[in-house]
């Protein structure tokens, strides 16, 4: 089972900040996929094949990476980004794991 | 718009059966994949499996024993079963809806699953 570790756990931003969230695997993967879930909501695609956003994700996402390091970036936190985040992969023969989040706090 | 919806027994005893149906509208599960997924307290979240748009199965090899996921085309439903349940299967569970069977682009609202005496 490929173990994904993020970082940080928690952490809170200024609007307008840059923020960084990292995942990695404990072995290489294709594709790092990404989760945005607010309290009572059930989780919401946000980047998917470690780069392209889902349907309403606002431009100011990104995602990167490859390998067993990847990331998912905010350029101008606003509070509605705050969240919390989880990354997911898949490896063959079906196998998908999820991060143990990381929550995201506007200051 | 596709739309997933769990149901079942918010409350099942300790070596019991836990059994939920997961009701799509607006989409086929005969095209794509149809999966379950967990949330523990704690936020853990884990993959539990997966029904393929042909009716084959992967499941996750932690719940391998105890699991099993069907559909009935029909009604356009899936299906979890989860035998020998502890409450270290108490969780929310959602069903998600996924295009390639990597990731999963639509999901239901989760239905909270309490194991206890």
């Amino acid at each position: 089972e490929i173990v994904l570790t993020q970082s940080p756990t928690t952490m809170t931003a200024s609007p307008g900040e840059k923020v960084t969230i990292t995942c990695r695997a404990s072995s290489s993967v294709s594709y790092m996929h990404w989760y945005q879930q607010k309290p009572g909501a059930s989780p919401k695609p946000w980047i998917y094949e470690t780069s392209k956003l889902a349907s309403g994700v606002p431009d100011r996402f990104s995602g990167s990476g490859s390998g067993t390091s990847y990331s998912l970036t905010i350029n101008n936190m606003e509070a509605e980004d705050a969240a919390t985040y989880y990354c997911q992969q898949w490896n063959y023969p079906s196998m998908l794991t999820f991060g143990s989040g990381t929550k995201l706090e506007i200051k | 718009e596709v739309q997933l919806q769990e149901s079942g027994p918010g409350l099942v005893k300790p070596s019991q059966s836990l059994s939920l149906t997961c009701s799509v509208t607006g989409y086929s599960i005969t095209s794509n994949y149809w999966g379950w997924i967990r949330k523990f307290p704690g936020n853990k979240m884990e993959w539990m499996g997966y029904i393929s748009y042909s009716g084959s199965t992967s499941y996750n090899p932690s719940l391998k024993s105890r699991i099993s996921i069907t559909r009935d085309t029909s009604k356009n439903q899936f299906f979890l079963q989860l035998n020998s349940v502890t409450t270290e299967d108490t969780a929310t569970y959602y069903c998600a809806r996924s295009p390639s069977g990597s990731w999963f682009a639509y999901w239901g609202q989760g239905t909270l699953v309490t194991v206890s005496s």
